[in-house]
């Protein structure tokens, strides 16, 4: 098993373009999640999906947009990127908090995106 | 005030030391208590759940106080292997689910 995978490792882009990262996860977990995490500041949550086909909102959500089209991917766009959204961003999937078999959460190696 | 708060660091020990990491959580509705274990430019991982009977992992144990709101991280006989940032980790279940990250202590574990 792969675990969560994250493409691409590193990017960096200038102000106002777009890109999308991609998040694979083979264990079937219904839960997907999307974090920056900044110097000092913790892993801050963007937007998260409880399954294929819904997404909701985070702590940090403005200026990023996902998808979840099939239940093993999850998608982070950011339309129009501003410096302020240089960081690293972390991927990561769990089984359903409900569903008995724990809710620890796997997390991908990271995509580092500086923004110029 | 910041829904989770760890001790700040950064923690120098020699080896074999015993090192002792605290967090407070604020919401008092928080369900489940994790510490996680980040190595420099590395993804998070699990080191351990928190339970409120406490629970112990080989040279690591890990308390609850709910009425407090403290969750403690204990290391005893501290290796070289253990430098890095251990993260304090709370999810809620409020009506939607809520996963908070502490911002993390780091331990540098010194020969």
């Amino acid at each position: 098993n792969a675990g969560v995978t994250q493409t691409p490792k590193f990017r960096v882009l200038k102000t106002g373009q777009s890109m999308t990262l991609l998040c694979a996860q083979d264990m079937n977990h219904e839960y997907m999640y999307w974090y920056r995490q900044d110097p000092g500041m913790g892993l801050r949550l963007i937007h998260y999906s409880v399954g294929e086909g819904t997404t909701a909102k985070g702590e940090v959500p403005d200026g990023y947009n996902v998808s979840r089209l099939k239940k093993q991917n999850f998608l982070l766009g950011l339309e129009s990127a501003a410096p302020s959204q240089t960081s690293v961003y972390f991927c990561a999937s769990s089984y359903s908090p409900s569903s008995g078999r724990g809710n620890e959460q796997f997390f991908g190696p990271g995509t580092r995106l500086t923004v110029l | 005030r910041k829904e989770v708060e760890q001790d700040p660091g950064p923690f120098n020990v020699p080896e074999g030391a015993t090192v002792a990491f605290n967090c407070t959580y604020s919401n008092s509705a928080s369900q489940s208590f994790f510490w996680y274990r980040q190595d420099c430019r590395k993804e998070p991982k699990l080191l351990m759940s928190v339970y409120s009977s406490g629970n112990e992992d080989g040279r690591f144990t890990a308390q609850l106080n709910r009425a407090s709101q403290y969750i403690s991280l204990l290391i005893r006989d501290s290796k070289l292997s253990d430098s890095a940032t251990y993260l304090c980790v709370v999810n809620l279940n409020t009506g939607g689910f809520k996963t908070i990250f502490g911002a993390g202590t780091r331990l540098f574990v010194k020969a």
